[in-house]
């Protein structure tokens, strides 16, 4: 399937560290990749996104990695904090006859510890 | 706040019943997407409409439908509910075409059927 979303991984890191968050994608012609930040209760929030034409982009305390070669994102977080625990999730463009969808990872649960 | 407006927030419903959920997207966006979020299939792409016309189809049952309608707002029309389409069902809406720019999700609507 395409979203396999049974048992998801946990990352459990203290309040002030960083937090590396990594996936792996499936279709080696996406060009265009995007990490969202799920809240319980709430839908998906972008945080960033980096297309297949650059291999690192930086926002505000978020940096995502893109390694095209083995088909793998990663999401770092500066100096984690208590409002960073959430679900996140990596997802990749797919281009379809007439239109297009994104394709969402499992996703990975954060959890900053105070 | 994403600008993305669902409603309602929560739907009780039993099974054989009809549903319809609502969506107003961001101003200015014209593309619409639906998705659905489970706990055991994750976040599950079921169709796309832009301007008005159905773009892209996932693994949406024939049991649901949808439209987008002259204004951009968009409805997902599940009838026939079995226990097993409880879940959460997130609207996502994007600027002209998609191509390369974010969804920006609302904060679902969650249907319960018993």
């Amino acid at each position: 399937g395409e979203s396999v979303g049974l048992h998801l991984p946990t990352l459990s890191v203290q309040e002030g560290d960083n937090s590396i968050i990594n996936c792996a994608y499936s279709n080696s012609a996406s060009d265009y990749f995007i990490w969202y930040k799920q809240e319980s209760g709430k839908g998906p929030q972008f945080i960033i996104d980096i297309r297949s034409n650059m291999d690192k982009r930086q926002g505000q305390r978020v940096t995502v990695l893109l390694n095209k070669t083995v088909k793998h994102l990663s999401l770092q977080i500066a100096a984690t904090q208590p409002g960073d625990s959430a679900v996140y999730f990596c997802a990749e463009y797919s281009f379809m006859e007439y239109g297009n969808k994104l394709v969402f990872g499992a996703g990975t649960i954060l959890r900053v510890k105070s | 706040d994403s600008g993305v407006t669902q409603t309602p927030k929560h739907l009780i419903t039993a099974t054989g019943q009809r549903v319809t959920l609502r969506c107003s997207p961001r101003s200015g966006d014209l593309s619409v997407y639906w998705y659905q979020q489970s706990l055991d299939q994750g976040l599950q792409f079921l169709i796309q409409y832009y301007n008005g016309e159905e773009r892209a189809k996932g693994n949406i049952l024939e049991r649901f439908s949808a439209q987008q309608f002259p204004d951009l707002h968009s409805e997902l029309n599940l009838s026939s509910l079995e226990l097993g389409d409880s879940a959460l069902y997130f609207c996502a809406s994007s600027v002209v075409g998609a191509v390369n720019s974010p969804l920006h999700f609302g904060n679902g609507t969650r249907l319960t059927v018993t």
